[in-house]
């Protein structure tokens, strides 16, 4: 089975501080996406990557940055955090073509 | 502009009933669709996905496919309270390789 690891289950970070959310594969899939996914909203990509150190902006890169050294880690940066930067935060990965697997989800609360 | 649209339910069926989720999509060059379930607080988990026209069947799960019509339904047979969850419907784009995602459907089994 394919396993999709985020570093932490919840994480309450403070307004200013630079927020690391981590993401491990162990399928060696090609491609990893981040989400985040509010109530009411649905899932908004913010960033994927396709390749180690290839970077695309998804929908909502905004206050978002993205790090991609070795294949099976991708990392997802805030580097200013905000309190509307609040919500649950998905990471995922496949192979070329679908299906996405995704991990447990993060869910960070800025106060 | 890609969509790819739900109901956003609630959706509210009685136990041992039959439910049905329906999904459009506007872009017609799509070739595979996914349907995730989402327990409250949890990430998505692939359930089915269809890539030709017709019915695919999975244990209680049927995944039906009209691309004249641009629709994928899910039918969930003999429902039990435990399939109570927001179902997604993911539209795969060949022209850019990336999922479209609906909002969700949500699905409440009354016992």
């Amino acid at each position: 089975d394919v396993k999709v690891t985020q570093s932490s289950r919840y994480l309450v970070k403070r307004t200013g501080e630079k927020v690391f959310l981590e993401c491990v594969q162990d399928m060696d899939h090609e491609n990893m996406f981040w989400y985040r996914q509010d109530p009411g909203l649905g899932l908004r990509l913010i960033y994927f990557s396709y390749d180690v150190k290839m970077k695309e902006k998804g929908d909502i890169p905004e206050g978002y940055s993205v790090s991609r050294e070795k294949k099976e880690r991708f990392s997802l940066i805030l580097e200013s955090a905000s309190t509307n930067q609040t919500s649950m935060y998905l990471c995922a990965s496949r192979r070329d073509n679908p299906p996405l697997h995704f991990g447990n989800g993060t869910r960070l609360t800025v106060t | 502009q890609k969509e790819v649209e739900q109901n956003s339910g609630p959706l509210s069926v009685p136990e041992g009933a039959i439910a049905s989720l329906n999904c459009t999509y506007s872009d017609r060059g799509s070739q595979s669709f996914f349907w995730y379930r989402q327990y409250s607080g949890k990430s998505p988990e692939l359930i089915m996905f269809i890539y030709s026209n017709g019915d695919k069947e999975d244990g209680r799960f049927t995944a039906q496919l009209n691309k004249a019509s641009q629709y994928v339904s899910l039918l969930i047979r003999d429902s039990q309270p435990s399939d109570s969850a927001t179902y997604l419907c993911a539209v795969f784009m060949d022209s850019n390789y990336q999922l479209i995602w609906g909002a969700g459907t949500k699905l409440i089994i009354k016992p």
